[in-house]
C-alpha cells in the first residue's frame, strides 16, 4: 500500500500568513493526487486535483504543486474561512489512501 | 446541481449488519464511478470502496474485504453499501462520493454527500 505522510499534523497561523502543507508518498504516484478541505462538522470539499489543478470555484490563494513523491498545498494569504483540516489523497493505485490530515488553527 | 444523499445509518450491535444507500441526482449516474469514504469520530478520512459505472469492477480497503459489498442500481440512481459482521472499529460517518467518468483519471471524490453515521456498539 502507498503511505501518504502529511506534515505538519497541526499548525497555528495568523490571518494573512502564507501556509504550506506537505504530503509525501511512499512511492511515486505521478500527479494522481488531490487535496481536500474539511471544516468542523462539514463535508470534505475538493480544492485541488491532478496535483496542481484548481477546482472550479476555489479561491486562487490555494495552489498545489509537486509530482512523484512530494506534493505541497499552499495558501498564499490565510483567510478566516480557511481554518480547517486539510487532507491529501493518492488515487494512483488501490487501495486509495489519504494523508493523516493537517489541522490549521488560529494563532 | 449534483446531489448525493446518504441514508441507512444507525446503531447496530457488533456482528450485525446494515445497508447504506446513497441517492444521486443532477448527473448521469450510470456514467460515473462511485465511492464510499468513512471518517471515524475525531479521526481522518479513509477510503472504503469503489464501483465502476456498470458494476463490473469493485475495489475495497483490506479492512472491509469479505464483510462489505458495494453495489449500484443505475435505474434508481442509487449506490449501496452492505455491511456485515460489523465491528466497533467500523463506527464512522460514511460518505458517498462521485468519481470520474471512464477515461478521466483525476475526477475523484467530488462532490460528497452529507454522510450517515454508523455506530457499532453493544
Amino acid at each position: 500500500d502507498i503511505q501518504m505522510t502529511q506534515s505538519p499534523s497541526a499548525m497555528s497561523a495568523s490571518v494573512g500568513d502564507r501556509v504550506t502543507i506537505t504530503c509525501r508518498a511512499s512511492q511515486g504516484i505521478s500527479n494522481y493526487l488531490a487535496w481536500f478541505q474539511q471544516k468542523p462538522g462539514k463535508v470534505p470539499k475538493r480544492l485541488i486535483y491532478a496535483a496542481s489543478s484548481l477546482q472550479s470555484g476555489v479561491p486562487s490563494r490555494f495552489s498545489g504543486s509537486g509530482s512523484g513523491t512530494e506534493f505541497t498545498l499552499t495558501i498564499s494569504s490565510l483567510q478566516p474561512e480557511d481554518f480547517a483540516a486539510y487532507y491529501c489523497l493518492q488515487h494512483y493505485t488501490y487501495p486509495l489512501t489519504f494523508g493523516g490530515g493537517t489541522k490549521v488553527e488560529i494563532k | 446541481e449534483v446531489q448525493l444523499v446518504e441514508s441507512g445509518g444507525g446503531l447496530v450491535q457488533p456482528g450485525g449488519s446494515l445497508r447504506l444507500s446513497c441517492a444521486a441526482s443532477g448527473f448521469i449516474f450510470s456514467s460515473y464511478w462511485m465511492s464510499w469514504v468513512r471518517q471515524a469520530p475525531g479521526k481522518g478520512l479513509e477510503w472504503v470502496a469503489n464501483i465502476k459505472k456498470d458494476g463490473s469492477e469493485k475495489y475495497f480497503v483490506d479492512s472491509v474485504k469479505g464483510r462489505f459489498t458495494i453495489s449500484r442500481d443505475n435505474v434508481k440512481n442509487s449506490l449501496y453499501l452492505q455491511m456485515n459482521s460489523l465491528r466497533a472499529e467500523d463506527t464512522a460517518v460514511y460518505y458517498c462520493a462521485k468519481g470520474p467518468v471512464q477515461g478521466d483519471y483525476f475526477d475523484w471524490f467530488d462532490p460528497w454527500g452529507q454522510g450517515t453515521l454508523v455506530t457499532v456498539s453493544s
